[in-house]
C-alpha cells in the first residue's frame, strides 16, 4: 500500500474487555514496531518484529499485552482485560531496515484506545 | 540507558520567522542516529530530518536544519521561514546504529510549535 494503515482508528472499551488493534505495514517492509503514546507524551517502544519473528518485546508493560505477525506482514496487538491506564494512542511503524542501515520508520495514523 | 530530553513543552513563532527547538540526549554509544519527527493534529508522524552521529556536517532539508553538537549531546532543530503548516508537535528521537539491535526509536517528550499569522 501507499503507507502504513491501522484499524480501528478509535476504540472504546469497558474495563476488563479484550481488544485487538491491527497494523498493515508498507508492502515488503521487513521491520515492524509498535509504540504506545500517552496523551501529550512521546511514543514509547512496545515491541519489534523482523518478518514474523518477534525479536524484542521488552517494552510490553504487562503480560496482558500480546503481539503477533504470523505471516510477516499484518500485525495485531492484543490487550487482554483492559485497564484505564491502557488508554493511549497505539502507533505502528514499519521500515525496510534489516540491520545497520539508515532507513526510515514510517508511522501509521495510530489507534486511539479509551478504556472506560 | 539512553534518554532524550526536550525541555521546551511549547514554542511559538511568527510566520516567516525562524525558530529553534532544543533537544539533548544521553548515551554511552558512539554510533547512533538522531531524528526530528513532526506530528500534526492528525497524528501521522512524519520524519523531518535525520543525522548520523559519525557525520560532522549538520543535516539540512530545505527550511529545516540541525545543530548537532556531539560532545555536548545536543541536537537542535532550526525551522527557517516558518509556515502555518509547520504547526505541530515535534519529537526528537534517538536510535542506536548496528545490526545487533532492533532499531527502536527513543523519543523525547515533544515540543508543541504554534505558528502565528
Amino acid at each position: 500500500g501507499a503507507g502504513v494503515s491501522q484499524s480501528p482508528r478509535y476504540k472504546v472499551a469497558k474495563r476488563g474487555q479484550d481488544v485487538a488493534l491491527r497494523c498493515d505495514p508498507i508492502s515488503g517492509h521487513v521491520s515492524l514496531f509498535w509504540y504506545q503514546q500517552a496523551l501529550g507524551q512521546g511514543p514509547e517502544f512496545l515491541t519489534y518484529f523482523q518478518n514474523e519473528a518477534q525479536l524484542d518485546k521488552s517494552g510490553l508493560p504487562s503480560d496482558r499485552f500480546f503481539a503477533e505477525r504470523p505471516e510477516g506482514s499484518v500485525s495485531t496487538l492484543k490487550i487482554q482485560r483492559t485497564q484505564q491506564e491502557d488508554s493511549a494512542v497505539y502507533l505502528c511503524a514499519s521500515s525496510a531496515w534489516t540491520g545497520g542501515s539508515t532507513d526510515t520508520q514510517y508511522f501509521g495514523p495510530g489507534t486511539r484506545l479509551t478504556v472506560l | 540507558a539512553q534518554t532524550v530530553t526536550q525541555s521546551q513543552p511549547e514554542m511559538s513563532v511568527q510566520e516567516a520567522e525562524t525558530v529553534t527547538l532544543s533537544c539533548t540526549y544521553d548515551t554511552s554509544e558512539s554510533d547512533y542516529y538522531l531524528f526530528w519527527y513532526k506530528q500534526p493534529p492528525s497524528r501521522q508522524m512524519i520524519l523531518v530530518i535525520r543525522q548520523e552521529a559519525y557525520k560532522q556536517q549538520n543535516a539540512t532539508e530545505n527550511r529545516f536544519s540541525v545543530n548537532f553538537q556531539k560532545a555536548a549531546k545536543s541536537f537542535s532543530l532550526k525551522i527557517s521561514d516558518s509556515q502555518l503548516g509547520d504547526a505541530a508537535m515535534y519529537f526528537c528521537a534517538y536510535r542506536i546504529h548496528g545490526s545487533s539491535n532492533t532499531g527502536k526509536l527513543i523519543f523525547g517528550q515533544g515540543t508543541t510549535l504554534q505558528v502565528k499569522p
